[in-house]
């Protein structure tokens, strides 16, 4: 079964605006929480991640926070720019664990 | 330059047919993923490999075969594809458990 669950599925925002998308999960075991960005034609690329043991990490425009009690996570883009528009995946580890389980993923329109 | 590459980037075969997709890297990383990206599914882990002649399962293994002689490579073959292989393949690699994954650019492959 879908170990980590994302949403919005789709999601345009315009210009300057602040992009947010969703994940939560159950394995409270997980102990690494990435997000990847992806465009067209390209491999999945690490943006930004996150340990339990912090509640926000910022990188430049890109925040995760992170509500353990409450078992999700979300990425904000502040300040969109269309070159952000790509498509973006959650993904969970566990301490033990090798592999990513990774979100549906969504796929993110900024619009000029 | 250093990184990891996929051959061939697209592919078209016929069910039944063998194919072998390779993923080469050069950063030495001993941990080697295949993952399979399918509309709606996001990625799925297919095997895994944390060193050279040490594989394991992933999510969805059935119908794949793997095999890591040497730790740069790591070959993914369908024995007899079927129509429900059409996918992108993603090859990744980490330098260790806990380590980020870095992706390929993929393979698209096609089963008619």
């Amino acid at each position: 079964q879908q170990q980590v669950k994302q949403s919005p599925q789709s999601l345009i925002v315009q210009k300057g605006g602040i992009s947010i998308i969703n994940c939560a999960y159950e394995n409270t075991a997980f102990d690494y929480f990435p997000w990847y960005q992806q465009f067209p034609g390209k491999g999945p690329a690490l943006l930004i991640a996150i340990r339990p043991d912090v509640s926000e990490k910022k990188e430049g425009r890109f925040t995760i926070s992170f509500n353990k009690s409450a078992k999700q996570f979300s990425l904000h883009i502040m300040d969109s720019q269309p070159g952000d528009s790509a498509t973006y995946f959650c993904a969970a580890r566990g301490s033990s664990g090798y592999a990513l389980n990774f979100g549906k993923g969504t796929s993110l329109l900024v619009t000029p | 330059d250093a990184g990891i590459t996929q051959s061939p980037r697209y592919k078209i075969t016929e069910t039944g047919r063998q194919v072998t997709l390779m993923c080469h890297q050069t950063w030495s990383h001993s941990y080697m993923f295949w993952y399979r990206q399918d509309l709606g599914h996001g990625l799925r882990l297919i095997y895994y490999s944390a060193a050279a002649d040490i594989t394991d399962k992933g999510e969805v293994p059935d119908g794949y075969v793997v095999s890591r002689s040497k730790t740069e490579n790591f070959p993914l073959t369908l024995e007899s594809a079927t129509r429900s292989q059409t996918s992108v393949y993603f090859c990744a690699s980490s330098d260790g458990q806990g380590q980020p994954q870095h992706f390929g650019d993929g393979t698209r492959l096609s089963i008619l």
